[in-house]
């Protein structure tokens, strides 16, 4: 297993647009987070899931960003009617329930122009 | 959501110098966890603390949580370049959200 990898690494969209983001988690991990992280801040906490339960969302979180993970493997992330303020980079982490360290993907970068 | 004060935001230092950053919370944590980012890299797990003044060590770093459970540090020892990066902390109250610091970008000068 060669980590979580996310999809795509970079997106350009045009403000209004709808864009789709993928996370591979680690197999064998039933946790699954969503993180946004802009220049100079540390990691904004989005989602998780538990297997394919969504059991946290942040209450920042615009009703346009849904997250689902259908069969409690991969993830997709998605953004509806993108803004400016979206562009941001969007991290998965997975984990396993009780260990707590999460091991973060590469990263979406989205550019909202 | 939880709040995390993280400080000193930036830190110069001279390779050999040491290097500590803080990290305050204003309620009681159950846990709290270290990260380390790279330049244009992704947060790496450093470590877990879950005891009320636990001191765990990893070579030259160490790390502290607070009696209260409120507060921890990370201190690094005689700095090298590879040390590069920020540094965040990452709280949580339940066990399941984590909110991060705003992290302490460490700089060091060869």
């Amino acid at each position: 297993d060669t980590g979580v990898s996310q999809n795509p690494r970079h997106k350009i969209t045009k403000r209004g647009q709808n864009v789709t983001f993928r996370c591979d988690p680690i197999s064998e991990h039933n946790r699954l987070y969503w993180y946004r992280q802009t220049l100079g801040q540390g990691p904004e906490f989005l989602t998780y899931f538990q297997n394919e339960a969504q059991l946290e969302k942040s209450r920042l979180l615009s009703d346009r960003f849904s997250a689902e993970r259908p069969k409690g493997s991969f993830s997709t992330l998605e953004i509806q009617r993108t803004e400016q303020g979206d562009s941001a980079m969007y991290l998965c982490a997975s984990s396993l329930v009780g260990e707590g360290e999460q091991y973060f993907g590469p990263g979406t970068r989205l550019t909202v122009t | 959501g939880q709040q995390v004060m993280q400080i000193p935001q930036y830190q110069h230092v001279q390779e050999g110098e040491d290097f500590t950053t803080y990290c305050n919370s204003s309620t009681t944590l159950s846990n709290i966890q270290w990260y380390k980012q790279r330049p244009g890299g992704h947060p790496v797990f450093l470590i877990q603390l879950v005891k009320s003044g636990e001191v765990k060590k990893q070579k030259r770093l160490t790390f502290q949580f607070g009696e209260a459970k409120k507060n921890s540090s990370l201190h690094i020892t005689a700095t090298q370049t590879t040390d590069v990066g920020t540094y965040f902390c990452a709280v949580t109250n339940t066990g399941n959200q984590f909110y991060f610091g705003t992290g302490t970008s460490l700089t060091v000068i060869p």
